[in-house]
Order: C-alpha cells, then structure tokens, then sequence
C-alpha cells in the first residue's frame, strides 16, 4: 500500500515562480526522500531527510519534514522550464530497512 | 543512470508466453529492486534483492519471479504475462552503506505490453 501521498496530484506554473508540493505519510519513519522522474525515464533522487532533521536544501531545493503531522513538504524556487516533471516522495520505515515506498507523485508543469 | 542499464527497453508480447527482464549494473551494490509503475499507482515494489542469492517479495509479487546469481544482474521473470502486467518496468539499486540511508538509483525502464 502506498506510504506517501503527494499533494496536489497536478500543479502549473510560470517559470520564475515557486513550486511547492506536499507529501503526507502514515507510519514513523526513518527518512523522507524526494525524487524526480522526466517524461520516459527512470527516478532520479534529489533529497534525503532524516527523521530527527526539519528542514534541508540543496540548491533551490528545500525540504521540510513535520513528523507530528507526518508530513513534509517540497519547494522549488525560481522554477524553469526544465523542472517540468514528475515528483515523488518516498519513506524508509524501520532501522536497516531499504525499501522505499512510494506515493503517487506531484506532476509539475512549468510554462515558459 | 547510475551504471544501470535494462534490457531489453521495450517489449511486445502475448498473454501466456513468458518473459524475462534484465537489469546489470557495474556499480557493485549490494541492492537491487524491481519496481512496475502505473498510471493512478505510482511505484510499487515487486521483489527486491539483498545479496547474491538472496530476494524477498515486495508489495506486488504475484505472477513475478527473480533470480540473481551475480552481484551484478537482476533477472525479473513472467512465467506466463497476462494483460494486467502490462506496465513500465524499473530497476533500481542501493548500498548499504555507513548512512544507511536507502537511497536509490534507477534504471531507464522498460516497457512491457502484453496482448
């Protein structure tokens, strides 16, 4: 069953602006990561967060992560059109385990 | 693609034949995982692999069987491919590592249409 649930399932936007896009999940986890995945290809990652971690960047990438609500959120600053694609969270529950779980991601369109 | 490579990337078969998808990689990690997407579904795990050898069933295993006798490949079999396996398939792998962190790194799929 899924963990993460993105939200919203679709998002557009003009370039320059911010994308931001949420996940929600449903058990305790061990750490949060976002991927994104371009039209025909496979997953790329982009950020990891830790469970004892609440915010993180990498670039115009900023992450935070709620474990109260079980919640973290994705943001894209400056958005170009190469942003375009889809965007996935997915969880690690448990020491040791490497299984990710995937929600059902966030399209994002960037228009020029 | 992280020194992955699927094969074969597309592929049209018959409801009732098997069929058999590879994935290689050169990295030397210890993982390897098979995942099918979908529209609506998202990803969801099929078998992964934690050592030559050595596979366990993820969320969706049924009708799918995997082998890896090398660190290197990951085989992903359909004995017998029915219309509902119809769906793009990826291969991802992981090492363990001191972070532990689970971290995965995908193949560039492959896509699967039974008739």
């Amino acid at each position: 069953s899924q963990q993460g649930e993105e939200d919203p399932q679709a998002l557009s936007i003009q370039e320059g602006e911010n994308a931001t896009m949420n996940c929600s999940y449903k058990t305790s986890i061990n750490n949060l990561q976002w991927y994104r995945q371009n039209s025909g290809r496979g997953l790329v990652h982009l950020i990891l967060i830790r469970s004892n971690e609440r915010e993180k960047h990498s670039g115009r990438l900023r992450v935070t992560l709620d474990t109260s609500k079980k919640s973290s959120s994705l943001l894209i600053t400056a958005s170009r059109a190469a942003d375009t694609a889809s965007y996935f969270c997915a969880t690690v529950s448990g020491a040791g385990s490497y299984q990710l779980t995937f929600g059902k991601g966030t399209k994002l369109s960037v228009i020029p | 693609d992280a020194g992955i490579t699927q094969s074969p990337r597309h592929k049209v078969t018959e409801t009732g034949t098997p069929v058999t998808l590879r994935c290689h990689q050169t990295e030397n990690h210890r993982y390897m995982y098979w995942y099918r997407q979908d529209p609506g579904h998202g990803l969801r795990l099929i078998h992964y692999s934690y050592g030559v050898k050595d596979t366990d069933k993820g969320e969706v295993s049924d009708g799918y069987s995997v082998s890896r006798s090398k660190t290197e490949d990951f085989l992903l079999t359909l004995e017998s491919a029915t219309s509902s396996q119809t769906s793009v398939y990826f291969c991802a792998i992981s090492d363990s590592g001191t972070s532990g962190s689970g971290t995965q790194y995908f193949g560039p799929g492959t896509r699967l249409t039974v008739l």
